[in-house]
């Protein structure tokens, strides 16, 4: 079966104090593997899709990495309208469904 | 912006009467999904749908049922709501001119009492 977990659950950073959130995964045949931020009472807003070990992206602040068993989406200076709770999730190729983790809730002091 | 919106946004209700929450899209998107948040748990896949009457059930989908009779509208049912579907419920269509990638909708905050 199909499992995300994110860690940490919660991190608290101060402004321009850089960092990294993980996400580990086991799926039969990696379709896609996706970050999405998340604000409060908002649907989840996407950020990246990676698709096979060694790939990176970068937008802003934020760069996202993958390997064969996780992923990192490193934050680098954040300031504090970064703040959320972000989302991986994975989708195994020949399905439609993506399995997300539970998510980590990033707050970023000023 | 997907051009998703979401009806109502807010509902509370009583335990044992119907519910219809309605997922409208303006991009004319093949695949539209039904997801639920609640604490603790990820986002699971309730139903989708990938065309006119095509639908397929997802990882939690016993309680609710979903039709689809026109492209931008997917609808999502409880036939007797339970406590235990009191939940964030969110809609998402997928994209293929935007890497194939699910965008989701506002949300309803669905209280079953």
């Amino acid at each position: 079966e199909d499992q995300v977990t994110q860690s940490p659950e919660a991190l608290r950073l101060q402004e321009g104090e850089s960092s990294s959130l993980n996400c580990s995964y086991t799926v039969s045949g990696l379709r896609g593997l996706f970050w999405y931020r998340q604000d409060p009472g908002k649907g989840p807003e996407f950020l990246f899709t990676l698709y096979s070990a060694g790939e990176e992206k970068e937008k802003e602040r934020l760069k996202a990495t993958l390997t064969k068993k996780e992923s990192f989406l490193h934050i680098t200076a954040p300031k504090p309208e970064d703040s959320a709770t972000y989302l991986c999730a994975v989708q195994e190729g020949g399905s439609e469904k993506l399995v997300f983790g539970k998510g980590t809730k990033l707050t970023v002091n000023p | 912006d997907a051009g998703i919106t979401q009806s109502p946004r807010h509902k509370v209700t009583e335990t044992g009467t119907p519910v219809t929450l309605r997922c409208h899209q303006t991009e004319n998107h093949r695949y539209m999904y039904w997801y639920r948040q609640d604490p603790g748990h990820g986002l699971r896949l309730i139903h989708y749908s990938y065309g006119v009457k095509d639908t397929d059930k997802g990882e939690v989908s016993d309680g609710y049922s979903v039709s689809r009779s026109k492209t931008e509208d997917f609808l999502l049912t409880l036939e007797s709501a339970t406590s235990s579907q009191t939940s964030v419920y969110f809609c998402a269509i997928r994209d293929y001119t935007r890497g194939d990638t699910q965008y989701f909708g506002p949300g309803t905050r669905l209280t079953v009492l």
